[in-house]
């Protein structure tokens, strides 16, 4: 069974620091993941995703994710965090031959000024 | 271009009431997914269509929820005699291709259902 884990239920980080968003993932097969950004009031933005190739996966808004097999992982990270970075952050993973997505329960970032 | 669209964004009724919830995919996408958001349980999957094979309705939490999606395109999702339990956020995804694994879902702006 496929499933993530995001050990944080919230980061607390000040702004122009770096940002790292923890996530960790179990499947059978071959691991397909995602993060996406949710807004207050708001449905669920992509920001990027890692299928196979380079383990540094770059995507929107500054945000890169960094794909570690042995360690399950695939953390989020920016290098400069921006006071309206402040969000909810999904990790997801999609098993192979699966189509649904499985979520973790969600890491919330606060980015102080 | 337009996003995924849903339809109210915002549902409050009484318990034991039918409701219909809307989406509207991205156009030309073959796949669209259901998902549920809820305080207690996360992000779930509910159900999943991919062109004109039947779909998959694993995640469908009881037989009072059901969807269709017709043409291959609008689906509804609709939940008869709700319960104060069906209270989330139903949030609707479709992406291009569906039965790719690396193929990306984009979400729409969700709707807030609240039972009485």
């Amino acid at each position: 069974a496929q499933s993530v884990a995001q050990p944080e239920d919230q980061v607390n980080v000040a702004e122009g620091n770096p940002l790292t968003v923890k996530c960790t993932y179990s499947v059978s097969g071959n691991p397909y993941l995602f993060w996406y950004v949710q807004y207050p009031n708001r449905g669920l933005q992509f920001l990027l995703k890692y299928i196979t190739g380079d383990n540094l996966v770059k995507g929107s808004y500054g945000f890169e994710a960094e794909f570690n097999k042995s360690q399950t992982s695939f953390h989020l990270k920016k290098p400069s965090a921006l006071v309206s970075d402040s969000a909810l952050y999904f990790c997801a993973v999609r098993d192979e031959g699966f189509q649904k997505l499985v979520f973790g329960t969600g890491t919330r970032l606060l980015v102080s000024p | 271009g337009a996003g995924v669209s849903q339809s109210p964004s915002n549902k409050v009724t009484e318990k034991g009431k039918d409701v219909e919830l809307r989406c509207d995919p991205i156009s030309g996408h073959t796949a669209l997914y259901w998902y549920r958001q809820s305080l207690g349980q996360g992000l779930e999957f509910l159900i999943y269509f991919q062109g004109n094979s039947a779909p998959d309705k694993s995640g469908l939490p009881s037989d009072r929820f059901s969807a269709e999606r017709t043409g291959g395109s609008v689906s509804t999702l609709t939940i008869q005699r709700t319960q104060q339990e069906d209270s989330a956020v139903y949030l609707c995804a479709s992406s291009p291709l569906g039965y790719a694994g690396t193929d990306t879902q984009y979400f729409g702006p969700g709707t807030r259902l609240t039972v009485l």
